[in-house]
């Protein structure tokens, strides 16, 4: 059974860089036409998509964060990152990993969810 | 504000029926395929239809998700305690080139 686990630092001072890795276990993460993503959940607010990248690279992001959003795939380590850089408290958010169908776009398994605190 | 527009909460008594409805428009629900979620705090989003109507392995059949040109519509029956959280629309928006959820709609069961 596929399982997907975020992990990274629960505090991030302003302004530097977010950095979160999901491990996927239980598959590969060369499998399938599948993507991987990013979702946020700020306190309060509801589910705001981040973005996806496949193994091959190829990534699609949310245009309002895509001048500080960085993703990559490392297929040795069955992992994907997030990076998010200049932080501001507005970034506060539970933030989950997620495997993504494409064409079909959805999001089928979900990590259990980690949640990062931006403040000095 | 979402591109997708969902009531922000619906409530009903146990044993009833609700509908949540996800209104786009003609570069996302119409071209593309509407998937929905349940989300409860602190835990994983859970996939409920995908496809527009489609269920994963596992999900009763008392919730079904139907579509029709720029909206979709959640159909929940039989409703249980266990069925109180926020729930979701999303799907793949063309002129944005990104996926998008709706505002989420927090249901109630009294």
């Amino acid at each position: 059974q596929l399982q997907l686990q975020e992990s990274g630092p629960g505090l991030v001072k302003p302004p530097e860089t977010l950095s979160l890795s999901c491990t996927v276990s239980g598959g590969d993460i060369n499998s399938g036409a599948y993507y991987w993503g990013w979702v946020r959940q700020p306190p309060g607010r509801g589910l705001e998509w981040i973005g996806i990248i496949n193994t091959s690279g190829r990534t699609f992001y949310k245009a309002s964060l895509r001048s500080r959003v960085f993703m990559s795939v490392d297929t040795s380590k069955n992992q994907f990152s997030l990076g998010l850089t200049s932080v501001t408290a507005a970034d506060t958010a539970v933030y989950y990993c997620a495997r993504y169908k494409s064409f079909n776009d959805f999001m089928d398994v979900w990590g259990r969810g980690t949640t990062v605190a931006v403040s000095s | 504000q979402s591109v997708l527009t969902q009531p922000p909460s619906i409530s009903a008594a146990p044993g009833q029926k609700v509908t949540i409805s996800c209104s786009g428009n003609s570069f996302n629900i119409e071209k593309k395929y509407v998937s929905w979620y349940q989300h409860l705090p602190g835990t994983a989003p859970k996939l409920l239809i995908y496809d527009n109507d489609k269920r994963p392995s596992g999900i009763p059949d008392r919730f079904s998700g139907s579509k029709s040109g720029t909206s979709a519509t959640l159909d929940i029956t039989g409703l249980q305690t266990g069925d109180e959280a926020e729930y979701y629309c999303g799907t793949w928006d063309l002129s944005l080139s990104e996926a998008v959820f709706g505002g989420g709609t927090r249901l109630t069961v009294l």
